[in-house]
């Protein structure tokens, strides 16, 4: 269980451009979920965390309008990388808090494979 | 920001070694977790240590946590070339998210 899907795993594109990422917990409900970034041999940064029905909240020194987030049910959250440009390639990860770990001390998230995106 | 720090940055070691990786953080936490990354792959939970635990134990996975010296160390015995990966410790403050360190690759030969 607790199975976190992303897709596409890859997507090449032009600069100006727009991409969608999915994120869907495909075996349980997520009222949370977390999109990361990952440069090449660094560690993951949060970039926003988003809540179903509500809006995302972003981290310091994300663009909220250049990385939109909609979480519109308890299973998919996307993320939309609006005018895209070559300093936007990166590799996305997400990440699905279940719905109904009352504990708050178990915070476990269960991650995506990934999307990698290049921008031409 | 990032807080964990993990070290070595690289191991690289025989199979049927033992590696062993280390984690600082800086604030207080209210438990901390290793996860494993494969190249260009998403993060797989290893084990999660909560803040009033010393020790935890996961097949061949041992974690240490020291809440006086705010450390963590990560003990894979063992080895098998397939642990060849990125190992990541994550720490959990408060209600707050993930703050993820920077990572150790671990290189395993056969």
């Amino acid at each position: 269980g607790a199975v976190v899907s992303q897709h596409p795993s890859r997507v090449i594109c032009k600069s100006g451009t727009s991409v969608k990422i999915e994120c869907r917990s495909l075996d349980f409900q997520a009222t949370t979920m977390f999109w990361y970034r990952q440069f090449p041999k660094q560690s993951l940064m949060l970039m926003a965390t988003s809540n179903e029905g509500s809006k995302a909240t972003y981290e310091q020194g994300v663009e909220k309008d250049k990385f939109l987030i909609n979480h519109a049910s308890l299973t998919l959250s996307t993320l939309t990388v609006t005018s895209a440009h070559p300093e936007d390639s990166s590799f996305y990860i997400c990440s699905a808090r279940r719905v109904g770990r009352a504990d708050p001390y178990t915070d476990t998230q269960y991650f995506g494979p990934g999307t990698r995106l290049t921008v031409l | 920001s990032q807080q964990g720090e993990e070290d070595p940055q690289a191991l690289s070691i025989q199979e049927g070694e033992n590696a062993t990786m280390n984690c600082s953080y800086k604030t207080s936490i209210n438990n901390l977790q290793w996860y494993r990354q494969n190249s260009g792959r998403g993060l797989v939970h290893l084990i999660l240590i909560r803040s009033n635990e010393r020790e935890k134990h996961s097949g061949r996975l041992r974690v240490t946590l020291d809440t006086s010296k705010k450390s963590s160390s990560l003990l894979i015995t063992a080895s098998r070339a397939a642990d060849t990966a990125s190992y990541f410790c994550a720490t959990v403050a408060g209600y707050s998210t993930l703050t993820f360190g920077k990572g150790t690759m671990l290189l395993v030969s056969p």
